[in-house]
Parts: structure tokens; sequence; C-alpha cells
């Protein structure tokens, strides 16, 4: 009954790599996010995006992507990955009008 | 922009009365969050204040002061299981609105 789930937990891949990291609610909430959390724990939002608009941060590589197959689902896609990569990517969701988010366990992702 | 400042660090002793304080600046507010994470875990929702006053949930406790830009979390009752890293968040307006998190404060219980 798991409300917001990402796959994988963790990823370990080399630089260069294409990889992605997929995302699942069954919140039925209308926003979903995706958040990068570094080593010193800061969380740094990356991308928001419900059925009418993507808003991206100006900081995020555009080799940073996230992909929307429906409202329940947002992956993240991430190319020619690189060792600054490295870090916790959160999933979230939200419902307009209700206070707080939702987070997922968490990709820790690694890359060599 | 947007820009949170809370203290990195706070130890109390199991029992005791801690206070998180938050400060922010944004473009258009709308509340202050607080979350809760421990080591390895996901950020758990706390509480949220859109208006001023204090709101109040079991042993945590939110208060915002939207004249000063200012917030805190309040636990009582410290508990070890209360060791964890706490967030406050705001959400503005425009393309800001999305929640922008303050740095965390690790919070420590010792026995």
């Amino acid at each position: 009954d798991t409300a917001v789930s990402q796959t994988p937990k963790y990823l370990v891949t080399q630089m260069g790599n294409d990889k992605s990291i997929k995302c699942e609610q069954n919140l039925g909430h209308d926003t979903m996010y995706w958040y990068k959390q570094d080593s010193k724990k800061f969380l740094k939002i990356m991308f928001s995006y419900n059925n009418k608009e993507l808003i991206i941060n100006e900081t995020v590589p555009n080799r940073f992507s996230p992909k929307s197959p429906d409202k329940a689902h947002l992956n993240l896609h991430i190319n020619s990955l690189e060792l600054g990569d490295s870090a916790v990517y959160f999933c979230a969701s939200s419902q307009e009008g209700q206070g707080g988010y939702t987070f997922g366990s968490g990709t820790r992702l690694t890359v060599v | 922009g947007q820009s949170l400042e809370q203290p990195s660090e706070v130890t109390a002793v199991e029992g005791a009365i801690v206070q998180i304080n938050c400060t922010y600046q944004t473009s258009g507010f709308y509340g202050l969050s607080w979350y809760q994470q421990h080591d390895g875990g996901a950020p758990t929702f706390l509480s949220y204040n859109a208006l001023d006053g204090l709101e109040e949930t079991g042993r945590f406790s939110s208060f915002l002061s939207r004249s000063d830009s200012y917030g805190y979390l309040l636990l009582q009752e410290l508990q070890m299981k209360d060791s964890a890293s706490y967030f406050c968040a705001v959400r503005g307006s425009g393309s800001a609105r999305q929640l922008t998190f303050g740095s965390g404060t690790q919070l420590t219980v010792l026995p």
C-alpha cells in the first residue's frame, strides 16, 4: 500500500551512462516532484509537474528530463551521468489545497 | 528567490523541550511546513502553517508569524526516536510555488 514508490532504491553506474528512475503515486495527487538531496542533506527541487504544467528549476542541467506517461507517474531520465550527479533522488507528490508533500523512499545514485 | 535559515544542529536530553527556529525570505507566501527525516529515510510531513499562530499536533507544535517571516517547531517530551533532521520549507508564488527547503537542523536527543 505504498503511497509514493520509486525504483530502484540503489543505482550504481559508470560515468557517461544513461539511467532512469521510476516513480508512481497511488494517492490521486495532482502534482508530482523530483528533489535531489546532496551529501549535506540539502533538498533541492528539480522539477514539478501536473497535467498542465512542467516547472523546471533553472539550475538543473538539461541532461535531466522528467517523463510523465500519466498523472500517477513521473519518471526521471538522466543522460551522460557525471560524478557530481551522485546523490539521493526523492520523488514526491501533493494535492493542491493540502499542506504536505508525500515523499518516496528515495533512490541512492552512485556514479563511479 | 527564496531562502530559509535554520540552525544546523540542536542537542537536548530525553524529556526536554526543544525549539527549532526558521526565518525565511520568499516572493509570495503560501505557508510554512515542517518535515522530519531520519537517517536513510524519506522526509515525512509534520505540520503546515498558512496563518499566524500555533498549530499543535500531539507532542509537536508549529508557530508562524508572517509579519516577522519567522516560524518555529516545538518538540515536547523529547524521545530518543525524535533524533532526526528537521526541515522547514516554504511555498512561494508563481514559478516559486514548489516547496523550497531549509538546510535542515540535526536534532540529537541524549539519554
